[in-house]
């Protein structure tokens, strides 16, 4: 397996717009989870679904930001409008089940917002 | 105050030093405690994972749990230039995927 893929690997962006994160996770890993990282916060778990629906969004900064899984192999995060605030590493990651497991992160998504 | 501390370095040791990397917690709940490693422009990988005190040994690494103190430790052995990466801490209280990470703290070992 090629691992979790994120895309793109660099978003520069200007305020106002919309972007869109990808992430294709390990088949078969039944978790996914999206986290933002910076040098202030660390990082920080934004949502985690589990078989593609969302269980634990409070990690969400604000309604600027949105989820989806439409599949199994597949997910999107969200941001409009963008603002310089949200420039962060974003990783996707998957696990195979239990709360013990390794969650198997991706690259991440660099997106800085100007 | 952050639930999870952790000194962000760097940490510049010769190579061959052994290392010791912290973190201290304030919330009681937490029983599993995970240890990732980041290298640059990559996203973290487990090193270790224990479930509440005691030690644990893997190879060059040991990981430390003092519930008592809400205290945790990772001991590098015998450091390696390959070892230079971020090292972060993370943990829950089980029952939830919702583990707190530290800031992490930046290791260099010299040549």
């Amino acid at each position: 397996d090629a691992g979790v893929i994120q895309s793109p690997r660099h978003e520069v962006t200007e305020m106002g717009q919309e972007v869109t994160l990808r992430c294709k996770p390990i088949s078969g890993h039944d978790y996914l989870f999206w986290y933002r990282q910076t040098m202030m916060r660390g990082l920080e778990l934004l949502i985690y679904f589990n078989n593609n629906v969302p269980i634990d969004d409070s990690g969400m900064p604000e309604d600027r930001f949105s989820a989806k899984m439409p599949n199994a192999s597949f997910s999107t995060l969200k941001i409009q409008p963008s603002e310089p605030r949200d420039s962060a590493v974003y990783f996707c990651a998957s696990s195979p089940g239990t709360v013990y497991s390794e969650a198997f992160f991706g690259q991440g998504t660099r997106l800085t917002v100007v | 105050q952050k639930e999870v501390e952790q000194d962000p370095g760097p940490l510049s040791v010769p190579e061959g030093a052994i290392v010791s990397l912290n973190c201290t917690y304030s919330n009681s709940a937490f029983q599993y405690f995970m240890w990732y490693r980041q290298y640059s422009r990559k996203g973290p990988e487990l090193l270790m994972y224990t479930y509440s005190s005691g030690n644990k040994e893997d190879g060059r690494f040991t990981a430390q749990v003092d519930k008592s103190s809400k205290y945790i430790s990772l001991f590098i052995r015998d450091s390696q230039p390959s070892d230079s990466a971020t090292y972060l801490c993370a943990m829950t209280s089980g029952g939830t995927y919702k583990y707190i990470f530290g800031t992490g703290t930046r290791l260099k070992v010299l040549a």
